[in-house]
């Protein structure tokens, strides 16, 4: 039990909608960052959020955008999805008292897109 | 630019038979190392990290890597396998300047026969 949770579990969409993602990290965390795991693939860096603003970002385009906030909740929110998009998608957070501290991932929410 | 090769996508041993899952990197600064364990629908669970301290890292569950700079290897290793571990497990790389930003390599999944 790592103290990261992740909602909804499963989500199907359609080419075309927008889909939010929920992350819940445990108190004190104030830094997240979030994942891409496409099947039969290691995870990939989408960005990484530190009280609130967007401290590095990945290889991934601006429809891909997050929010943090202050209760150790945070969004991922993905506009205009692509039959690509279709992935696990993991949010890790970790406290923030020195940067080597151990991040902590959720169980992912698996997203399908037709 | 950091990146991690694992060397077998699939390793399959006996219980109680040595396990060698093998990780390669590449880093153009001193890295930081770690294997994370996936169970089947679950997210990522740390197994070690190495941060530039002791060479052999001792991990849970019975796991140690150990970083051979002249080789560019962290390769993971458990004297005696258990049915327990059959799992993806995943090799990742950072920069000691921002350890949330994991590079990953592709896995190997580990299977264990009675």
């Amino acid at each position: 039990e790592t103290g990261v949770t992740q909602s909804p579990t499963h989500l199907i969409k359609t080419r075309g909608q927008q889909v939010t993602l929920r992350c819940s990290s445990q108190s004190g965390h104030n830094t997240v960052s979030w994942y891409q795991q496409a099947l039969g693939q290691g995870p990939q860096f989408i960005f990484q959020y530190y009280r609130e603003e967007e401290n590095g970002r990945g290889n991934f385009p601006p429809r891909f955008s997050g929010l943090q906030f202050p209760n150790y909740s945070s969004e991922l929110n993905v506009n205009a999805l692509e039959l690509d998009d279709s992935a696990l998608y993991l949010c890790a957070s970790r406290e923030d008292r020195a940067w080597e501290e151990t991040q902590y991932f959720g169980p992912g929410t698996r997203l399908l897109v037709l | 630019a950091q990146s991690v090769t694992q060397l077998g996508s699939h390793v399959s041993v006996s219980e109680g038979a040595l396990v060698l899952l093998r990780c390669n990197y590449s880093s153009s600064v001193p890295p930081y190392l770690f294997w994370y364990v996936q169970y089947p629908n679950q997210g990522l669970q740390l197994l070690l990290k190495y941060t530039s301290a002791a060479t052999l890292v001792k991990g849970i569950n019975g796991f140690e890597a150990e970083f051979k700079k002249s080789e560019t290897s962290f390769h993971l290793t458990k004297p005696s396998a258990h049915m327990s571990d059959a799992a993806e497990y995943f090799c990742a790389v950072s920069d000691r300047y921002n350890t949330d930003k994991l590079i990953f390599g592709t896995g190997t999944r580990l299977q264990v026969f009675p």
